[in-house]
């Protein structure tokens, strides 16, 4: 079946550089598109959200963009933190309803 | 306003035995929706509850059941427990308004011997 997933397993970054976290997915019909952080020990955490009617979004040193020609999804973190190492998942929405599919997780890890 | 509760924290179970596991939603929530995390894997769809009702199911044998009380709040039960159960098995809850994610809860971790 269709399914979100991601072209890194593990990513190292250097204390305050900028990292990018990348995620394809298959579902043209998806039509809503979440990050989430997940640290050791925890439930994943809302990032940030973004319609498929736009092709980017920012937050708080968070930035999504969308590429629905070539159905890729990536989160940018800004001058990234050791606070920031964390698994991501990217999760998609398709058809009725709100049940959302997950990719398998980027490990991010931030040296000092 | 509380987050999405789910308890136990931790559950041992031994094999062939059933585990059951618990989970409040926030409050206005009516979705209630149950994933499993096996270690070092992704979240895998379990089940999706909503107004009392299960809305959707995901490709987990039928051992794996669940309900969602009057008030919300939802329950998932493991029967026949194997050694492969052992995983977090996180809840979370949303809103009908389309555009919001969910809030997830802690988790449980089942660990079965």
């Amino acid at each position: 079946g269709e399914s979100v997933g991601l072209h890194l397993p593990t990513l190292s970054v250097q204390e305050g550089d900028n990292s990018i976290i990348n995620c394809a997915y298959s579902n043209s019909a998806s039509d809503y598109f979440i990050w989430y952080k997940q640290e050791s020990g925890k439930g994943p955490q809302f990032i940030i959200d973004i319609r498929s009617n736009m092709d980017k979004r920012q937050g708080q040193r968070v930035t999504v963009l969308l590429n629905k020609t070539v159905k890729h999804l990536s989160l940018q973190i800004a001058a990234t933190q050791p606070g920031d190492s964390a698994v991501y998942f990217c999760a998609e929405r398709t058809g009725g309803g709100n049940k959302l599919t997950f990719g398998t997780g980027t490990q991010l890890k931030v040296e000092l | 306003e509380a987050g999405v509760t789910q308890s136990p924290t931790h559950l041992i179970k031994t094999r062939g035995q059933q585990a059951t596991l618990r989970c409040s939603p926030i409050s206005g929530h009516t979705s209630v929706y149950w994933y499993q995390q096996a270690l070092g894997l992704g979240l895998q769809f379990l089940l999706w509850y909503d107004e009392g009702e299960e809305r959707n199911r995901g490709n987990f044998p039928p051992r794996f059941s669940g309900r969602q009380f009057p008030n919300y709040s939802s329950e998932l039960n493991v029967n026949a427990l194997e050694l492969e159960d052992s995983a977090l098995y996180l809840c979370a809850s949303s809103s009908r308004d389309r555009g919001y994610g969910y809030t997830f809860g802690s988790g449980t971790r089942l660990t079965v011997v």
